[in-house]
């Protein structure tokens, strides 16, 4: 079946650091990829996503790229900031199912920023 | 625009128990999404509606669990009998329709104890 795995957490840094956050998938077909974040306290909310292979996913200063032939999707910032520190899902959807729409979530990765 | 609201925020009850999540989707959105999330995985697809049908529910537990969603609006998803493993926040989402690109917009969730 479909499956997401990210890099085993939690991930601390101090600010203005580089962040990278690994995420790898299993798929048939041609999945859409997706970064998913959880501030503390608040639901999940979309910050990027891509829909087919080389396509590069952005918002916030965060960057993805939809890489097909290593089946990955990581997650990078040039300068995280304290306001970053969340808890960050990768998830695909659509791939090659009947559940369109439907999300398949890696494990979360939590990351902590320190000032 | 108003989110997904869910409720409650928290419960506790003991094993053996039934309990009931309520969840109202963003205005407007066909595809309704129950989610399980346990403590340090990332969330898991319990069942999808589209409008008031069923598109997938192969992962909910049918001797224990039921949702419905009347008029194709609101949701409601049951657990009877619980069981100490049923602990997790369990988590609505609504799209405006089931296709891989569709963002996600998810709601703050409820979390579940049961001792």
């Amino acid at each position: 079946g479909d499956s997401v795995t990210q890099m085993e957490g939690p991930v601390t840094l101090s600010e203005e650091a580089f962040l990278t956050i690994n995420c790898t998938y299993t798929a048939t077909g041609y999945p859409s990829l997706f970064w998913y974040v959880q501030y503390p306290g608040e639901g999940l909310q979309l910050l990027l996503k891509a829909t087919k292979a080389d396509d590069k996913g952005s918002n916030k200063g965060f960057e993805a790229t939809y890489r097909k032939e290593t089946t990955s999707f990581h997650l990078e910032k040039g300068s995280v900031q304290v306001s970053d520190s969340a808890v960050y899902f990768c998830a695909l959807s659509g791939a090659g199912g009947t559940s369109y729409g439907k999300l398949t979530f890696g494990q979360g990765t939590i990351l902590t920023v320190h000032p | 625009e108003a989110g997904v609201a869910q409720s409650p925020r928290y419960k506790i009850i003991e094993k053996r128990q039934s309990v009931a999540f309520w969840c109202n989707p963003i205005s407007g959105h066909a595809t309704l999404y129950w989610y399980q999330q346990i403590l340090g995985q990332g969330p898991k697809l319990l069942i999808q509606f589209q409008n008031n049908g069923v598109v997938d529910d192969s992962q909910l537990p049918k001797d224990r669990f039921s949702a419905e969603r009347l008029k194709g609006v609101d949701s409601t998803l049951k657990i009877q009998p619980a069981k100490l493993e049923d602990s997790a926040v369990y988590l609505c989402a609504s799209s405006m329709m089931a296709n891989r690109d569709s963002e996600a917009f998810f709601g703050q969730g409820t979390r579940l104890t049961v001792v």
